[in-house]
């Protein structure tokens, strides 16, 4: 079955950018899915920060647009979030999922979390 | 963006309770809504979709129901592993937005 992982740096400077990685196993990132990222502050609610297909097209949630570039590694199986100019707001525990058709969002990783902290 | 609105914030049943949250979205977006729950320290797992659909391996005691502004997620009898934070999310619009959770816990 499919399953996603994702890395990155736990701590991340003011000002700089995040930089996260999921990796696809069990499946395809070539299939007729989207995928996804979301994320969660501390103690609060999930935000969708965006999503990409195999194809290279992206949605950006216009909250985040300016700052968030998705990208994908067919030859990988993975996909990436860069967030730049990043402050404590975005401190949060981040995750990747399957967005399944473009309806939902149906397998999550575990979930990694970034610290923005000097 | 489309506010998803969910109440209550918490609630405190017994073990057998019939539970029942509801979302309410600022505009009419047909069945485009998902159930979600969250056990603390875990990810989110998909529960009900396009409003009404369980997700295969989903207990039968978890439904949903609604459409166009009003949904209802439903417990049918409240079982200790079913401790968790539920969340809606429509998907009607881009962004998907989330409601802002509903904690379950055990009277």
């Amino acid at each position: 079955q499919v399953q996603l992982q994702e890395s990155g740096p736990g701590l991340v400077k003011p000002s700089g950018t995040l930089s996260l990685t999921c990796a696809v196993s069990g499946g395809s990132i070539s299939s007729s899915n989207w995928w996804s990222w979301i994320r969660q502050p501390p103690g609060k609610g999930l935000e969708w920060i965006g999503e990409i297909y195999h194809s290279g097209s992206t949605n950006y949630n216009p909250s985040l647009k300016s700052r968030v570039t998705i990208s994908v590694d067919k030859s990988k199986n993975q996909f990436s979030l860069k967030l730049s100019s990043v402050t404590a707001a975005d401190t949060a525990v981040y995750y990747c999922a399957r967005n399944r058709k473009g309806v939902v969002d149906d397998i999550w990783g575990q979930g990694t979390m970034v610290t923005v902290s000097s | 963006d489309i506010q998803m609105t969910q109440s209550p914030s918490s609630l405190s049943a017994s073990v057998g309770d019939r539970v029942t949250i509801t979302c309410q979205a600022s505009q009419d977006i047909s069945n485009y809504l998902n159930w979600y729950q969250q056990k603390p320290g875990k990810a989110p797992k998909l529960l009900i979709y396009d409003a009404s659909n369980l997700e295969t391996g989903v207990p039968s005691r978890f439904s949903g129901s609604g459409s166009g502004t009003d949904f209802t997620f439903t417990i049918s009898s409240l079982q200790p592993e079913d401790i968790a934070t539920y969340y809606c999310q429509q998907y009607d619009n881009l962004p998907r937005t989330f409601g802002q959770g509903t904690k379950v816990e055990i009277k």
